[in-house]
């Protein structure tokens, strides 16, 4: 079946410090990969995609992902985080194909950044 | 120039109510969608609609009825609300065809929370 894993429910970091959050993926195609960003109170952002090629991709907001094949992965990275980055932040992986098409999503993992 | 809206953005009521959300999105998409985020923020599909027609129905209680006039709109009718109803709903767009650009990137409303008490 098809899912996605966010091992870290809850991370803290210093505001300057690198982020790595974890996502792993189960998914039997070739996945459309996505990080969202929820702020409090807010709607859904999308920080960055995966669809094929380059396996490093770029983002809003200084954010990295890198799509690891044969680890079913796409970890999110920012080489240093500020207190604005403080959020919920949501791996998906785009399931199905066209006209049946759904996002499945991790459970989340809460950003949460010390002055 | 807004994309994806959703009205309202709070939704108060009590147990039992009938209440509608809706959703309209200006991008020119053909695939809406709605999704639930429970209180433990996780998120699920609902529905899906492509075309005016329903592709994905998640097992969710037919108390839902979501209904698509058009492209642009799709809304979400709940009947005999239950306080496990209490959640943010989320809508959502995409071009769900093949392209050069981004063919099943979903853009999201801002949603709705509703409470029911």
């Amino acid at each position: 079946a098809q899912s996605v894993t966010q091992p870290d429910i809850h991370i803290t970091v210093s505001e300057g410090a690198s982020l790595e959050l974890r996502c792993n993926y189960s998914y039997g195609a070739t996945p459309y990969l996505f990080w969202y960003v929820q702020s409090p109170g807010q709607g859904l952002q999308l920080l960055l995609k995966y669809f094929s090629g380059d396996t490093l991709v770029q983002g809003i907001k200084g954010f990295e992902a890198e799509f690891k094949r044969s680890q079913s992965s796409f970890n999110l990275r920012k080489p240093s985080v500020h207190w604005s980055d403080a959020a919920e932040y949501f791996c998906a992986v785009g399931a199905g194909t066209s006209g049946t098409y759904k996002y499945i999503f991790g459970t989340g993992t809460r950003l949460k950044v010390l002055a | 120039d807004t994309a994806v809206s959703q009205t309202p953005k709070y939704l108060v009521t009590q147990m039992g109510n009938d209440k509608s959300i809706k959703c309209e999105q200006n991008l020119g998409h053909d695939t809406m969608y709605w999704y639930k985020q429970d209180s433990k923020k996780f998120l699920k599909i609902m529905f899906s609609y492509n075309n005016k027609e329903l592709i994905i129905n998640e097992t969710v209680p037919n108390r839902f009825s979501p209904k698509s006039p058009d492209k642009a709109h799709l809304n979400l009718h709940i009947n005999s609300l239950e306080l496990g109803d209490s959640a943010v709903y989320f809508c959502a767009s995409s071009q769900d065809k093949r392209g050069p650009k981004n063919p099943y990137e979903q853009y999201f409303g801002p949603g709705t929370r509703l409470t029911v008490t």
